[in-house]
């Protein structure tokens, strides 16, 4: 059973665009909402995270929204450099945190110069 | 501060075979998740250890176990390598109450 669901699995943007992935998740549980960056031959690294209670968060050029009726979460990436380019994977986990994460399947972003 | 650090960084194993990975956290963190990353699967939850405590086990057979020392480093073992157990292993540690969760860059395993 897939938990968190994210879409779309491949996305190419121009230089200067705004790229937009989303999730869904199943477990009214969660409740705390990262996100991750992951360049080939490295470990995931933390971008940005959102609790339950918040909308919205904005940090630098990243932006994460969030809509806990529909049970949806996004990120938004303004400005989009040919340095973007990675894969995104978005995460939920809830309590302690101590169940671990679960992650969507990841995007993999493209930034065309 | 230094980050997670995983080692080896690359392994090759035969099937039957057993294998060690390590991980050292960051420095003051104490809690250690550990992860497989495969392209078929993504990543999947292992096991997560706190004060040398494990607190929660994914859904892997038991040949996936797990430990963490006094020093809150860890290591995680699988015994009776199969084909499909090639992957991306990461480890990834936490404050203490924190949820935040920063990852080393994995080791590589794959099974021949």
């Amino acid at each position: 059973q897939q938990q968190v669901k994210q879409s779309p699995q491949s996305l190419i943007v121009q230089k200067g665009g705004i790229s937009i992935i989303n999730c869904a998740y199943e477990n009214t549980a969660f409740d705390y909402f990262p996100w991750y960056q992951q360049f080939p031959g490295k470990g995931p690294a933390l971008l940005i995270a959102i609790r339950p209670d918040v909308s919205e968060k904005k940090e630098g050029r990243f932006t994460i929204s969030f809509n806990k009726s529909a049970k949806q979460f996004s990120l938004h990436i303004m400005d989009s450099q040919p340095g973007d380019s990675a894969t995104y994977f978005c995460a939920a986990s809830r309590g302690r945190g101590a169940d671990g994460l679960t992650f969507g399947k990841g995007t993999h972003l493209i930034i065309q110069p | 501060k230094a980050g997670v650090t995983q080692t080896p960084r690359y392994l090759i194993k035969t099937r039957g075979q057993q294998v060690t990975l390590s991980c050292s956290p960051i420095s003051g963190h104490r809690s250690v998740s550990w992860y497989q990353q495969t392209p078929g699967q993504g990543l999947q939850f292992l096991f997560e250890y706190f004060s040398e405590t494990q607190r929660n086990k994914g859904n892997f057979p038991g040949r996936f176990s797990g430990r963490q020392f006094s020093n809150s480093r860890s290591e995680m073992n699988v015994s009776t390598l199969e084909l499909g157990d090639s992957a991306l292993y990461l480890c990834a540690s936490s404050s203490v109450g924190g949820r935040e969760a920063f990852f080393g860059q994995g080791t590589r395993l794959t099974v021949v």
